[in-house]
């Protein structure tokens, strides 16, 4: 049972022009969302968070947008730069007990912009 | 500011030998630390986590261990590798308590021939 979806393999864009990055997830009891970027052979890096209390986090060029009643969240990348092409993994976290130090991550999407 | 280790960089074995990968981390105390796979065209699979010294939780059965024998210390084990071992072994370390992101080590690309 996949409770992180992102049902876009791969999305590729013009420099300069926004990336919009999506996930969804089945799972209620998460509270807590993360965006990472991973480059070929090399561990994921943490890019920007946001918890449930909040609809928005932006952090420079970076923003995540949380729909909790479409239980959906999006990262948007404004404005994109080659050097952003990359995997980028949607992860959450619940708030259970046991499972509140487990990060449950999606596929993945690849990120290619385009100079 | 810390920093996390984890070696070796690639690793090929051959089936049914043991395998050993470390890691630690430096510029923090009490971590919750973790083991993940990263399998060919999947996400990142939760192995083992531990919350403390010689506190491990298993997330799903396997050919594999793990122990945390200090405190920044965490071991990824095996005393016979199969081929469906083969992956990218990725150590990652959180600040214990409250909604704190995950950081990952740049991984170990395990290849069991």
């Amino acid at each position: 049972d996949q409770q992180v979806k992102q049902n876009s393999p791969s999305l590729s864009v013009q420099e300069g022009r926004i990336s919009i990055l999506n996930c969804d997830y089945t799972n209620s009891m998460f509270d807590y969302f993360l965006w990472y970027k991973k480059y070929p052979a090399e561990g994921p890096t943490f890019l920007i968070s946001i918890s449930s209390i909040k609809d928005k986090n932006e952090d420079g060029r970076f923003t995540v947008f949380l729909n909790k009643s479409a239980k959906h969240l999006s990262l948007h990348i404004v404005p994109s730069q080659p050097g952003d092409s990359a995997v980028y993994f949607c992860a959450a976290r619940g708030n259970s007990g046991g499972s509140n130090y487990k990060l449950t991550f999606g596929k993945g999407t690849l990120l290619t912009v385009n100079p | 500011s810390q920093t996390i280790h984890q070696w070796p960089a690639t690793l090929v074995q051959p089936v049914g030998s043991p395998l050993s990968l470390e890691c630690t981390v430096e510029g923090t105390s009490n971590p919750n630390l973790y083991w993940y796979r990263q399998a060919a065209g999947r996400g990142l699979q939760l192995l083992f986590y531990s919350v403390g010294i010689g506190q491990i939780s298993s997330e799903v059965p396997q050919n594999l261990s793990a122990s945390r024998p200090q405190d920044r210390q965490f071991i990824l084990s095996s005393k016979k590798l199969l081929l469906s071992d083969s992956g990218f072994y990725l150590c990652a370390w959180s600040r214990a308590g409250g909604n704190s992101p995950l950081h990952f080590g740049n991984g170990t690309r395990l290849t069991v021939t």
